[in-house]
């Protein structure tokens, strides 16, 4: 069975203090692993698409990397505007068209 | 621009009610699903359809039905709203395999009372 994990449920930063946010997954041949925003009371809002190891995006202050077993999205001098819970899922080779989702990570960056 | 809309961003209904929710796709995609989510339980997938009238149910599909006569609209119907149905329920829609990123809707949130 597919499982994704994200670490830690919720993160508190300063404003302009970097860190890191820890998704591992579990799945049968990795076909995608997606990261997504969703701020309070709106729906997910897609961020990247890694598809191999080492394969790394960037998108303003925010960069995802992928490895075999882990994917990370760091956040550096994060503003408070980047405040929001992060979701990373995970598609493997199964036929399926579903992706596995975690449940998030709730970050809060204070000014 | 890739666009997911749903019919109401907040509906309030009574215990027994037929609940009708509507999700449109504009990028011509193969798959669309409906998930609910709820605090602690992150998303669950309650039906989802990779064709017009195909569909398949997901992990959560008791007492939930859904339509797709169309490809770019997908419908969730709750026969008999009942107040465990209270939640945030979201639209995705991506394309075919090989293109599974997940487009997601701006969600319904649903108060049963």
């Amino acid at each position: 069975e597919d499982q994704v994990t994200q670490s830690p449920e919720a993160l508190r930063l300063q404003e302009g203090e970097s860190s890191s946010l820890n998704c591992s997954y579990t799945v049968s041949g990795l076909r995608g692993l997606f990261w997504y925003r969703q701020d309070p009371g709106k729906g997910p809002e897609f961020l990247f698409t890694l598809y191999s190891a080492g394969e790394e995006k960037e998108k303003e202050r925010l960069k995802a990397t992928l490895t075999k077993k882990e994917s990370f999205l760091h956040i550096t001098a994060p503003k408070p505007e980047d405040s929001a819970t992060y979701l990373c899922a995970a598609h493997g080779r199964g036929g399926s068209y579903i992706p596995t989702f975690g449940r998030g990570t709730s970050l809060i960056v204070h000014p | 621009d890739v666009k997911v809309t749903q019919s109401s961003r907040y509906l309030v209904k009574r215990t027994g009610e037929k609940v009708f929710l509507e999700c449109v796709q504009d990028m011509d995609h193969e798959n669309m699903f409906w998930y609910r989510q709820d605090p602690g339980l992150g998303l669950r997938l309650i039906y989802f359809s990779y064709d017009v009238k195909m569909k398949e149910k997901g992990d959560i599909p008791e007492g939930y039905s859904v339509s797709r006569e169309k490809k770019e609209r997908f419908s969730l119907i709750l026969e008999s709203a009942s107040t465990n149905q209270t939640s945030m329920y979201l639209c995705a829609s991506s394309d075919s395999p090989g293109q599974e990123t997940q487009y997601f809707g701006p969600g319904t949130r649903l108060l049963v009372l």
